[in-house]
């Protein structure tokens, strides 16, 4: 079965700095899909960035990358020039090409300090 | 135009009620999903059908039976609730996942629905 892990229950970031949160996963898989949701406070869960796994370079939204290891299967998440709004749950997930089912870790609660 | 929608937003009930929470896509998604996410923040699948059919049933006592009317609709019916199910349960919904490239991929989630059993 696919399991993902997140080893960081908690990280906290000063405003404008970066912090990485990391990700890793486990799969026969050679083809599949990885995905960062963020959850504020309003409970919303909000896509941030996905990623193929055949594609190697790795995915960027505005201020949010990710570092995809597809060898080391980990998948983490940069966010640049930490905001307060970014402060929220942060979960990967994965999923396979041809399955219905979303693994997600156990979340990251990421706190920005002013 | 909200893409994944469920009814109600909160939900505040005795224990030993029945309660229903409904949910509606409109992307034309094929699969839909029903989520507990606990008091840990942790998301954990109950349910996921697809073309109203019934795919994924995890380990959920049998008093929560989902319904599936058509496939844009996935409604979750709890009987005799209990304390332990306070939590927020969200519905979400997402296409097939077949080919390299394609967008879309994610799963879309309902607002949630945050439920507490007093």
């Amino acid at each position: 079965a696919q399991t993902v892990t997140q080893s960081q229950p908690e990280m906290s970031v000063q405003e404008a700095e970066t912090v990485t949160l990391s990700c890793t996963y486990d799969t026969s898989e050679s083809d599949y899909y990885l995905f960062w949701y963020k959850q504020p406070p309003s409970r919303q869960m909000i896509l941030v960035i996905r990623q193929e796994a055949y594609k190697q370079q790795n995915a960027t939204e505005n201020r949010f990358s990710v570092n995809f290891q597809k060898a080391a299967k980990s998948f983490s998440l940069k966010i640049s020039d930490s905001q307060l709004g970014d402060a929220a749950m942060y979960f990967c997930a994965y999923r396979r090409y041809t399955g219905n089912q979303f693994y997600f870790g156990t979340g990251t609660s990421l706190t920005v300090i002013p | 135009d909200t893409a994944v929608s469920q009814t109600p937003k909160y939900l505040v009930t005795q224990m030993g009620n029945d309660k229903s929470i409904k949910c509606e896509q409109n992307l034309g998604h094929d699969t839909m999903y029903w989520y507990k996410q606990d008091s840990k923040k942790f998301l954990k699948i109950m349910f996921s059908y697809n073309n109203k059919e019934l795919i994924i049933n995890e380990t959920v006592p049998n008093r929560f039976s989902p319904k599936s009317p058509d496939k844009a609709h996935l409604n979750l019916h709890i009987n005799s609730l209990e304390l332990g199910d306070s939590a927020v349960y969200f519905c979400a919904s997402s296409q097939k996942g077949r080919d390299r490239g394609l967008l879309n991929t994610e799963a879309f989630f309902g607002q949630g629905t945050r439920l507490t059993v007093v």
